[in-house]
């Protein structure tokens, strides 16, 4: 059973970092790209950042290029998401989500659960 | 530019059928995308994948009550015989980088 357990959110202030993890298991994580989305309060589904499973290649939305950094380490089956800079707009609830192959650009095939960020001082 | 556009709300009656629409945006049009529900308070679950041609591949566990089907730059997710667990939000997704459309809020009456 494939699962993504999300982990790291929090409140930070404005001009923060914060780190978020996602641990993944039930497939063979090395092999698949995987993302974050964020969902604002009341908001829809916003895509933040892909990592492909092949080459290591990063995507980023622009609202987040420059600011957020995503990295997966495949010994421990766990992704990244650096985040800095924060800003108020950034609070939402974060999402992993497994690609349905090794390429960023497909089908999100399964989600996590979500941790909560909230930027505010 | 790559572009999803739904209706942000759809409503049916308990026990009828729910036609939703994607569309791409110009120049798109034989895209693949992806349907996802959002139940209230849940986290988002994958419906399936729907290609051009109107083949679909559902994710684990998805009813046959969902299914999928496509007409140039549109695609549809069909939800027949609504339960109450249906109402939910729907989203499609697709890709060149990911790219979600606004969602349709789905209100089982």
């Amino acid at each position: 059973e494939v699962q993504l357990l999300e982990s790291g959110g929090g409140l930070v202030q404005p001009g923060g970092s914060l780190r978020l993890s996602c641990a993944a298991s039930g497939f063979t994580f090395s092999s698949y790209a995987v993302s974050w989305v964020r969902q604002a309060p009341g908001k829809g589904l916003e895509w933040v950042s892909s990592i492909s499973g092949s080459d290591g290649s990063t995507y980023y939305a622009d609202s987040v290029k420059g600011r957020f950094t995503i990295s997966r380490d495949n010994s421990k089956n766990t992704l990244y998401l650096h985040m800095n800079s924060l800003r108020a707009e950034d609070t939402a609830l974060y999402y992993c989500a497994k690609g349905e192959g090794h390429l960023a650009a497909g089908a999100v095939d399964y989600w996590g659960q979500g941790t909560l960020v909230t930027v505010s001082s | 530019q790559l572009v999803l556009t739904q209706s942000p709300s759809a409503s049916a009656s308990l026990g009828a059928s729910v036609k939703l629409t994607c569309t791409l945006s110009s120049g798109h049009s034989t895209y693949a995308i992806a349907w996802h529900q959002q139940q209230p308070e849940k986290g988002p679950r994958y419906l399936m994948k729907l290609n051009y041609d109107g083949s679909h591949r559902k994710g684990d566990g998805i009813p046959d009550r969902f299914s999928g089907s496509s007409s140039g730059a549109e695609r549809y997710l069909t939800i027949s015989s609504l339960q109450s667990e249906d109402e939910a939000d729907y989203y499609c997704q697709t890709w060149g980088t990911v790219v979600f459309g606004g969602g349709t809020k789905l209100t089982v009456l």
